[in-house]
């Protein structure tokens, strides 16, 4: 089966500038989550969709960060107007179901740097 | 979530069991034991979870202390592609979907 795919890998931007990540999940994956690490930081969550549905965004860091996933499929991220501190690798994981019986399969993240 | 300890850095020879310890003293009756792993440049991956008895899969061995206030991952022989970052984490099974909260982990350096 395919894992979990991100794009892009990498991004350089300029602070102010709009940038979009994608995510697409592993087919028939209904859980789908965002994480990130700044630097020298440790991997936190962002927010965590079942289907097309927002289940939990306690860790989305301001109004600046987009979330989707319509139709339930893949997910978008976007950070509208970006600044320096957005700088890190944000992952993107997905599971079958949301308990802790259904480990998280991880994609291996976009890096953005904001500069 | 209740909270793990693990040491920064370990080192180990090659082809030599590796023991990574983690204390969760916290622990609550409805906390698993959750072991990944990220490897350079990757994501994290899962590895091995657990609730009291012992675990053993084809990449690991979980052995869980009996008052549950620390677990051990045990990698029986590792190589050089072991080399990785180990989280362990603990995942309320009482409260589906809950996310994985990371630790700093443990930097695990693989000698040849």
């Amino acid at each position: 089966e395919a894992g979990v795919t991100q794009f892009p890998s990498h991004s350089v931007i300029e602070k102010g500038q709009t940038v979009t990540l994608r995510c697409d999940p592993i087919s028939g994956h209904d859980n789908l989550y965002w994480y990130r690490r700044v630097m020298g930081k440790e991997i936190k969550f962002l927010l965590h969709f079942v289907k097309e549905s927002k289940q939990d965004e306690s860790g989305m860091p301001n109004n600046r960060f987009l979330a989707e996933r319509t139709g339930g499929t893949y997910s978008t991220l976007k950070v509208q107007p970006a600044e320096l501190e957005d700088s890190g690798v944000y992952f993107c994981a997905s599971s079958r179901g949301g308990s802790y019986n259904s480990p998280l399969h991880f994609g291996n993240g976009t890096r953005l740097t904001v500069t | 979530d209740a909270k793990t300890t693990q040491p920064n850095s370990m080192e180990s020879n090659e082809e030599e069991p590796v023991h990574l310890p983690c204390n969760h003293s916290t622990i609550s009756g409805t906390d698993y034991i959750h072991w990944y792993r990220q490897l350079p440049s990757q994501g994290p991956e899962y590895v091995i979870h657990g609730l009291t008895s012992n675990v053993n899969n084809r990449m690991a061995s979980l052995a869980i202390a009996e008052d549950r206030k620390s677990s051990t991952l045990i990698l029986h022989r590792a190589t050089l592609r072991d080399a990785a970052v180990y989280y362990c984490i603990l995942r309320d099974h009482s409260n589906a979907g809950n996310m994985l909260t990371f630790g700093g982990g443990t930097r695990l350096m693989v000698k040849p």
